[in-house]
């Protein structure tokens, strides 16, 4: 049971490159969720997922794209790097029980160069 | 949206017992309070919940004021693996589904 994984740890990109970030849980939770965290801040929710083909906006939406083709995976997709996406991004899943915490990956550390 | 209000750092001794309180004075009636802690480098970690009863677990133990405006997370005896920033957070329930929204949080030393 690995929880929740997520690849790369680390990737520096260029101005207007795109990239996607992986999230796998092997949970069969069905509730997904992408955060970003810039320095000395909190995280805020860009998207969620309640399963398989649903996802929603979360507060910062803008830049970045997801799909949910399965219960298991939910990447996040960025189409045109931009400095201030420079962050590090916490993908988490929960249980459908609403009072069950949510379990989040270790991170990707970002850069946008 | 209901909010919480903590301090933005505290300071332990080792082998003390820590006290983190939260205010969340416009808390609904269905809000749960969760409590997450972030340690260096790593993603928020589950810590405990509730609704209006205390509740312990072998993390910690959260304490629910009567009338459910604020809380505490009591760590019973703070050790160096302890220093973390913790999060006071109350389910959101917009959208399609309940959602966590995060402050900044309480930075907690712990010292020898």
């Amino acid at each position: 049971n690995a929880g929740v994984t997520q690849t790369p740890k680390f990737r520096i990109l260029k101005i207007g490159q795109s990239m996607t970030l992986q999230c796998a849980q092997d949970m069969n939770h069905n509730y997904m969720y992408w955060y970003r965290q810039d320095p000395g801040m909190g995280l805020k929710l860009i998207y969620y997922s309640v399963g398989a083909g649903i996802t929603d906006k979360g507060e910062v939406p803008n830049g970045y794209n997801v799909s949910r083709s399965t219960t298991e995976d939910f990447p996040l997709r960025l189409e045109l790097a931009a400095p201030s996406q420079t962050s590090v991004y916490f993908c988490a899943s929960r249980r459908d029980r609403a009072a069950y915490g949510y379990t989040f990956g270790s991170g990707t550390r970002l850069t946008v160069v | 949206d209901a909010k919480t209000t903590q301090p933005n750092s505290m300071e332990s001794n080792e082998e003390e017992p820590v006290h983190l309180p939260c205010n969340h004075s416009t808390i609904s009636g269905t809000d749960y309070i969760h409590w997450y802690r972030q340690l260096p480098s790593q993603g928020p970690e589950y810590v405990i919940h509730g609704l209006t009863s205390n509740v312990n677990n072998r993390m910690a133990s959260l304490a629910i004021a009567e009338d459910r405006k604020s809380s505490t997370l009591i760590l019973h005896r703070a050790t160096l693996r302890d220093a973390a920033v913790y999060y006071c957070i109350l389910r959101d329930y917009g959208g399609t589904a309940s959602k966590l929204t995060f402050g900044t949080g309480t930075r907690l030393q712990v010292t020898l």
